[in-house]
């Protein structure tokens, strides 16, 4: 069953606490793609990467945000120090080569208290 | 800075009706247009990709894609209440990346 996995599905942290998310892209894609997304901004492109290298983090808050992916079959987004601003639903989505089309995973809903 | 705009909504259309959304873009480089589906508290959902001027159809899916008037539209006939959702569109802008711009959604509503 082809399809983006992303843990945890849910997570309420205080402020200040360490955030890791993690995204296992379908098998095959070499891109991906993390998103945020809330009622007021919609879904903002955060960070994406081609064959694990980034080519763009320009939409990420440089100092708490960071983007890496280990291996080809897991993306990190890890945030340090959360914010209650950081509150949103974070996706991951995957694609192939220079394609367009994107597959998300199914979120990561946080809530920073 | 380039924007794609959509009717926030909501959209509500009777069963079995035609439901017609609309998506512009804010210059001419969008190469390619996207329709996702998002329901609510689910992740969005690659419904129709358009590349070429003119009409794309899949089941109950049109797409209408007009790059010089910077305009998609997504059509989608004998609309159910199971069509009920957020409809995203987005613009491929090519060059070197293949990321996509996304509208804010537009919200339909389809009544039984």
């Amino acid at each position: 069953d082809a399809r983006v996995t992303q843990t945890p599905r849910h997570k309420v942290t205080e402020m200040g606490q360490e955030v890791t998310m993690r995204c296992q892209p379908i098998l095959g894609h070499n891109t991906v793609f993390w998103y945020r997304q809330t009622m007021m901004q919609g879904l903002e492109l955060l960070a994406y990467f081609r064959n694990r290298a980034p080519l763009d983090d320009s939409g990420m808050p440089k100092d708490r945000f960071s983007a890496e992916m280990p291996d080809a079959t897991l993306a990190t987004l890890k945030i340090q120090p959360s914010e209650p601003r950081d509150s949103a639903v974070y996706f991951c989505a995957s694609g192939l080569d220079s394609d367009y089309e994107q597959y998300f995973g199914p979120g990561t809903r946080l809530t920073v208290t | 800075q380039k924007e794609v705009e959509q009717n926030s909504g909501p959209l509500s259309v009777p069963e079995g009706a035609i439901a017609s959304l609309n998506c512009t873009y804010s210059d001419r480089g969008s190469q390619s247009s996207f329709w996702y589906r998002q329901y609510s508290g689910k992740s969005p959902e690659l419904i129709m990709s358009i590349y070429s001027n003119g009409d794309k159809e899949d089941g109950r899916f049109t797409a209408q894609l007009n790059k010089a008037s910077q305009y998609v539209s997504l059509l989608i006939r004998d609309s159910q209440p199971s069509d009920s959702a957020t409809y995203l569109c987005a613009g491929g802008y090519g060059g070197a990346t293949n990321k996509l711009i996304f509208g804010t959604g537009t919200l339909l509503a389809v009544q039984p």
